[in-house]
């Protein structure tokens, strides 16, 4: 298995969209519903900000939302905060008898 | 307070062993699936092995196969980790998430804070 692709870098100004892209193949991203994001601070553990492609966990703020088209999830991130500055990673189900994969993940800088 | 605690983090030479513990309070541990999850230093994180809530079944990440044992003891709300025959590129900071949804790696809802191994001689 290879890793999911993601940007290593993206950036946006206070208040502006920003978009994440996770690619993977039709043995993972393309074939299930199971990826999910996280959002990690440094020297933080990860936290949930996704799941399921496009489902919000409690607590997480409607600003971050999910898709996916065909082999490819995306983050998106609307009305930017300073607070939003952290590292991204997708991860996705790969199917019976193997663990999932995570991407490489992506900083995200509010400018 | 729901929490996971991870512990046993170390330095080890190369050859050595370890074993991590993960502590979990506030939630009814036998009922969830677990997973340990690891960042190496600058790196992103990897997952490295599952279980399934009763012990049942075990998966684990090519790089640690045949190395690594994953286990948990339900009446001790614990989880563990052997690790055997580590190498320098274990090093990292391994994470105990709790694993939910319909599939293993669905998404980790809980994660630990982080116990860093450094394998070096």
């Amino acid at each position: 298995q290879s890793a999911l692709t993601q940007p290593p870098s993206a950036s946006g100004s206070p208040g502006q969209s920003v978009t994440i892209s996770c690619a993977g193949t039709s043995s993972d991203v393309g074939g299930y519903v199971y990826v999910s994001w996280y959002q990690q601070h440094p020297g933080k553990a990860p936290k949930l900000m996704i799941y399921e492609v496009s489902k919000r966990p409690p607590g997480v703020p409607d600003r971050f939302s999910g898709s996916k088209s065909g082999n490819t999830a995306s983050l998106t991130v609307s009305g930017l905060q300073a607070e939003d500055e952290a590292d991204y990673y997708c991860t996705s189900y790969a199917g019976s008898n193997n663990l999932g994969i995570f991407g490489g993940g992506t900083k995200l800088t509010v400018l | 307070q729901v929490q996971l605690v991870e512990s046993g983090g170390g330095l080890v030479k190369p050859g050595g062993s370890l074993r991590l513990s993960c502590a979990a309070s506030g939630f009814p541990f036998s009922g969830y699936y677990m997973s340990w999850i690891r960042q190496a230093p600058g790196m992103g994180l990897e997952w490295v092995s599952f279980i399934s809530s009763v012990g049942t079944s075990m998966y684990y990440a090519d790089s640690v196969k045949g190395r690594f044992t994953i286990s948990r003891d339900n009446a001790k709300n614990s989880l563990y980790l052997q690790m055997n025959s580590l190498r320098a590129e274990d090093t990292a900071v391994y994470y105990c998430a709790r694993d939910r949804g319909d599939v293993p790696g669905d998404y980790f809802d809980l994660w630990g804070q982080g116990t860093l191994v450094t394998v070096s001689s």
